[in-house]
């Protein structure tokens, strides 16, 4: 069965620093690309980025909103993907999603929240 | 780069078809042939219902198809369940390699 389980949210202060892990089973992790999405409270859903396997050239992509805060990295030998979150800001307060895929994003973590705030 | 255009709610009565809409541009959906769907229950995990445009993975009703013409990509709900209540986000691929989402349906089965 494939599974994406978060963990790392909680309450952090403006412009602290927060890492996010997501740990799959149920599939070769390396096999696939990972992709963060976040949903700030009774909000939508907003892409936040997505990693690409090694295959792939492993490299990642951010949405213009986190990019050059927040750092998407993956471990294959610990099958979890990271995000780095710096310089966090009140309006990042979200649950925070990891799902497997890129294009075909198909199965998600139950989420994992993180709120900002003094 | 602006969020896929839904609109905020849609209601159908048990056995009744609902379509639920999804603009975007050029750029994204009528650019590209990678539109899902999901569908999100209150304080769950979204859950994909549609990929690739029209395709559903293993386990989805085919209750639920996928189509698009142009810009616009629609999710039909055909034979309306009560389970089928939920919040519809669509979502595309848009170039540059990032990914855009709707603002999300509310599906009401009255």
């Amino acid at each position: 069965e494939v599974q994406v389980v978060e963990s790392g949210g909680g309450l952090v202060q403006p412009g602290r620093s927060l890492r996010l892990s997501c740990t799959a089973s149920g599939f070769i992790f390396g096999d696939y690309a990972m992709t963060w999405v976040r949903q700030a409270p009774g909000k939508g859903l907003e892409w936040v980025g997505w990693i690409r396997s090694k295959e792939y050239g492993g490299a990642a992509e951010y949405a213009a909103s986190v990019k050059g805060r927040f750092i998407i990295s993956r471990d294959d030998s610990k099958i979890t993907a990271y995000l780095q979150m710096n310089s966090l800001k009140t309006e990042d307060t979200a649950v925070y999603y990891c799902a497997r895929g890129r294009t075909r994003v198909d199965y998600w973590g139950q989420g994992t929240l993180v709120t900002v705030s003094s | 780069q602006s969020a896929l255009t839904q609109a905020p709610s849609a209601s159908g009565s048990p056995g009744q078809s609902v379509t639920i809409s999804c603009t975007g541009t050029s750029s994204d959906v009528g650019g590209y042939n990678y539109v899902s769907w999901y569908q999100q229950h209150p304080g769950k995990a979204p859950k994909l219902m549609i990929s690739e445009v029209s395709k559903r993975p293993s386990g989805v009703p085919d209750r639920f198809s996928g189509s698009k013409s142009g810009n616009t990509a629609s999710l039909t709900v055909s034979g309306l369940q009560a389970e089928d209540e939920a919040d519809y986000y669509c979502s595309s691929f848009a170039g540059s390699n990032n990914l855009i989402f709707g603002g999300g349906t509310k599906l009401t089965v009255l």
